[in-house]
């Protein structure tokens, strides 16, 4: 069962604008948030994390966004770069971690 | 070692065979996870070590995957009488820290081992 969802595949937007990828999740019980980068054949690397307790979190050029009423929580990459082309997933864990899909996005320069 | 290193990069097997998935976890890591990626699906989790306690096998999708973790350090995943379905990249990640899946950005993530099954 997907408990998280990505339902986006893929994102396209061009550099110096913003990008949002969106995430959704099914589960009320998850309390920690997470997003993850992924290049070609490389391993998965942890880009930013949220507690149930928060409502945005700010790192830099990312924002992580959740709305626990509507179960849903969003990255924000301002302004997009090129070398922010990658596969985006976001994960949501309580006693275990779900992981989504994954969001293809590519900066055009 | 510098981070976490996974071999093969590449396995293509014939239906039925047996093979086994390494993974070199970073020195000093205590906790080591498998994962998996099916094609257009999200990572799923298949079992967790953390130092000498009994691993957690729950996500493991049939009794053909087996895993084990000697001297606390190597892993090695196998997979007996492989099935099309088997077919995914598989991720290994290590951590310092225990906790199931609490600490989760402390996780460093190999690159993988594509498995094709034939």
């Amino acid at each position: 069962d997907q408990q998280v969802k990505q339902n986006s595949p893929s994102l396209s937007v061009q550099e110096g604008r913003i990008s949002i990828l969106n995430c959704d999740y099914t589960n009320s019980m998850f309390d920690y948030f997470l997003w993850y980068k992924k290049y070609p054949a490389e391993g998965p690397t942890f880009l930013i994390s949220i507690s149930s307790i928060k409502d945005k979190n700010e790192d830099g050029r990312f924002t992580v966004f959740l709305n626990k009423s509507a179960k849903h929580l969003s990255l924000h990459i301002v302004p997009s770069q090129p070398g922010d082309s990658a596969v985006y997933f976001c994960a949501a864990s309580r006693n275990d971690m779900r992981f989504g899909a994954g969001t293809r996005l590519t900066v055009k320069p | 070692g510098a981070g976490v290193s996974q071999s093969p990069s590449n396995k293509v097997t014939e239906k039925g065979k047996d093979v086994e998935l390494r993974c070199d976890p970073i020195s000093g890591h205590t906790a080591l996870y498998w994962y998996r990626q099916s094609l257009g699906q999200g990572l799923e989790f298949l079992i967790y070590f953390q130092g000498n306690s009994a691993p957690d096998k729950s996500g493991l999708p049939s009794d053909r995957f087996s895993a084990e973790r000697t001297g606390g350090s190597v892993s090695t995943l196998t997979i007996q009488r492989t099935q099309q379905e088997d077919s995914a990249v598989y991720l290994c990640a290590s951590s310092q820290e225990g906790g199931l899946f609490r600490g989760a950005d402390g996780y460093t993530f190999g690159s993988g081992t594509r498995l094709t099954v034939v």
